[in-house]
């Protein structure tokens, strides 16, 4: 089945424990990003990547880092976690940056 | 002044219902027009896309973009339960920088009640 996939899912951690969160595809898509989504501000970019080691900011991209290193994975990392990063968390792939694209379920992450 | 803005509802309608969902966007260089459904609980998926101005059918769904007033919707006819969800309009453009890049709006919640 094509498929998005994110782990861990649901995520409580506490302010300054650095976390990763997993994102892997199975469509051999060239484009990935990640979003946050917030009450009244809809979805927003965090990072995208083109392709294999080419990665680039999108609107929000302080206090998040990734990483690109095989086409299916694109991992968010969080290394200094705070409050303010307290969001759903959506990956999502697509075959070009103009195709369709396939979001995962989502990571709900709780900062304390 | 947000590049896309839409009326975040909550819309409740009764089953049989056509509803009308709206957008508005700022920056005219937009060529892509899509519309995305969320569940609660999952991730967005895509319902509509379409390119420059006009309307796009598929069922029940109509999607409709007018370029001169930036102005897109979406129309549901004899809305049915299953169509509760929040909807997402998104806009991209095809050149510059930001090609690609998807802007989404705030998303408006939708109740579809029997």
């Amino acid at each position: 089945e094509a498929q998005v996939t994110q782990n861990p899912r649901y995520l409580i951690t506490v302010t300054g424990k650095k976390l990763t969160v997993t994102c892997s595809q199975n469509m051999n898509h060239e484009y990935m990003s990640w979003y946050r989504q917030d009450p009244g501000l809809g979805l927003r970019q965090i990072y995208y990547s083109m392709n294999v080691e080419v990665t680039d900011k999108g609107d929000v991209p302080e206090g998040y880092k990734v990483s690109r290193k095989e086409k299916r994975n694109f991992p968010l990392i969080l290394e200094s976690p705070s409050p303010n990063q307290t969001s759903l968390y959506f990956c999502a792939s697509s075959l070009s940056r103009l195709s369709e694209q396939y979001f995962g379920p989502g990571t709900r992450l709780t900062v304390t | 002044q947000k590049e896309v803005e839409q009326d975040p509802g909550p819309l409740s309608v009764p089953e049989g219902a056509i509803v009308s969902l709206n957008c508005t966007y700022s920056n005219s260089a937009f060529q892509y027009f899509m519309w995305y459904r969320q569940y609660s609980r999952k991730g967005p998926e895509l319902l509509m896309y379409t390119y420059s101005s006009g309307n796009k059918e598929d069922g029940r769904f109509t999607a409709q973009v007018d370029k001169s007033s930036k102005y897109i919707s979406l129309f549901i006819r004899d809305s049915q339960p299953s169509d509760s969800a929040t909807y997402l309009c998104a806009v991209s453009n095809a050149g510059g920088t930001s090609y690609g890049k998807l802007t989404f709006g705030q998303g408006t919640i939708l109740t579809v009640h029997p």
